[in-house]
């Protein structure tokens, strides 16, 4: 039962461009998103995140659009530079039982020069 | 300040072995949680420790289990190891218990990766 949904493994976009990675999740009750992105042997590292209260949220080159309707959130990076190639987890959290963090599969961006 | 530190780094193990992983948090962070990254599942929740106490644990069999200490240091053991335990075990410390929208950054130690032969 997976409740965080990443369906694409891997995007490959030109340095400069837009890169827009998407996430789907299942259940209702998550309010709080988050996005983290990790390097080959490091350990992931917070990027970004979004309350369920808001619809959008940016921080310099990256920002989280959350439809709650649909219930689907993405991380747009503009411009995408080759230093952002890593792996970007989305992550959903809730209150109650839900509270603990649920990670999706996360996503491979390759930037190319 | 000192990130959060996992020992150890890399280790080999056979099947039917038992192996405890380490991780010292950030100071001062009372929450640590455990989670189980492997290429076709992406990062699986373990479970969170939080004051010494067990606030939520994932759904992996006994076999895995783990602790906190006063000083906030957390270990996890696995016992009667298995091929698909193989994976890199990731530690994360928070200042608070992770969740909801209170949840703080996760910050994450690099993971010990093991291998089970």
């Amino acid at each position: 039962d997976q409740q965080v949904k990443q369906n694409s493994p891997s995007l490959s976009v030109q340095e400069g461009r837009i890169s827009i990675l998407n996430c789907d999740y299942t259940n209702s009750m998550f309010d709080y998103f988050l996005w983290y992105k990790k390097y080959p042997a490091e350990g992931p590292t917070f990027l970004i995140s979004i309350s369920s209260i808001k619809d959008k949220n940016e921080d310099g080159r990256f920002t989280v659009f959350l439809n709650k309707s649909a219930k689907h959130l993405s991380l747009h990076i503009v411009p995408s530079q080759p230093g952002d190639s890593a792996v970007y987890f989305c992550a959903a959290s809730g209150s109650g039982s839900n509270y603990k963090l649920t990670f999706g599969k996360g996503t491979l961006l390759t930037v190319n020069p | 300040k000192a990130g959060v530190t996992q020992t150890p780094r890399y280790l080999i193990k056979t099947r039917g072995q038992q192996v405890t992983l380490s991780c010292s948090p950030i100071s001062g962070h009372r929450s640590v949680s455990w989670y189980q990254q492997t290429p076709g599942q992406g990062l699986q929740f373990l479970f969170e420790y939080f004051s010494e106490t067990q606030r939520n644990k994932g759904n992996f069999p006994g076999r895995f289990s783990g602790r906190q200490f006063s000083n906030s240091r957390s270990e996890m053991n696995v016992s009667t190891l298995e091929l698909g335990d193989s994976a890199l075990y990731l530690c994360a410390s928070s200042l608070v218990a992770a969740g909801g929208a209170n949840t703080g950054e996760l910050f994450f130690g690099e993971g010990s990766r093991l291998t089970v032969l």
